[in-house]
């Protein structure tokens, strides 16, 4: 079975500053996608960026960029420009390629963003 | 347009009654699943349906929870004989398919409360 593990329950960082947020997965499927959620008090999940596990290139999406290891299973989350709306809990995601595609979570890492 | 909707918002329950959460996918969205999240944990995958095929309900924790969905629209979640431990907020997601391709909507949660 697959899992997944974030080892930073809290992380907090200056506004305009730079965070990163850890996050592996332990798997034996060659094909997967992984994910980065936010879910700020509203309970609401957003999705931030995913990454397709075929391919090298990191993701990046404006502030938002992954750094993908593959062979590590690392997949973490860099935010840069931090902003106070960045505030919120982040959740690392696994999903199988192929149908059914339910998501499985890591813990969280709940972010705070100094003024 | 609407995004997925559910209800209650919040739930309180005495423990050994029955609760039914509802939600309301994404109109035209076929696959739509259900999570549970404990206070301060990820997400727990409980029940998955695609179009008119047999639902995945790999993740129900017993058979107190149960969970209808008519057609592509509403379903809803049946907790029986509530104990404190389903205490949690509910989570459902819609997709355009079950493809790993499609993106996950979620709604806002209903939060249950057993006392």
């Amino acid at each position: 079975a697959q899992t997944v593990t974030q080892s930073q329950p809290e992380m907090s960082v200056q506004e305009a500053e730079t965070v990163t947020l850890s996050c592996t997965y332990d798997t034996s499927e060659s094909d997967y996608y992984l994910f980065w959620y936010k879910q700020p008090p509203s309970r609401q999940m957003i999705l931030v960026i995913r990454q397709e596990a075929y391919k090298q290139q990191n993701a990046t999406e404006n502030r938002f960029s992954v750094n993908f290891q593959k062979a590590a299973k690392s997949f973490s989350l860099k935010i840069s420009d931090s902003q106070l709306g960045d505030a919120a809990m982040y959740f690392c995601a696994y999903r199988s390629a192929g149908q059914g595609g339910k998501l499985i979570f890591g813990q969280g890492t709940e972010l705070s963003v100094k003024p | 347009g609407a995004g997925v909707s559910q209800s209650p918002s919040n739930k309180v329950t005495e423990k050994g009654k029955d609760v039914e959460l509802r939600c309301d996918p994404i109109s035209g969205h076929t696959a739509l699943y259900w999570y549970r999240q404990r206070l301060g944990q990820g997400l727990e995958f409980l029940i998955y349906f695609q179009g008119n095929s047999a639902p995945d309900k790999s993740g129900l924790p017993s058979d107190r929870f149960s969970a209808e969905r008519t057609g592509e629209s509403v379903s809803t979640l049946t907790i029986q004989r509530t104990q404190q431990e389903d205490s949690a907020v509910y989570l459902c997601a819609s997709s355009l398919g079950s493809g790993s391709s499609y993106e996950q909507y979620f709604g806002p949660g209903t939060r249950l409360t057993v006392t």
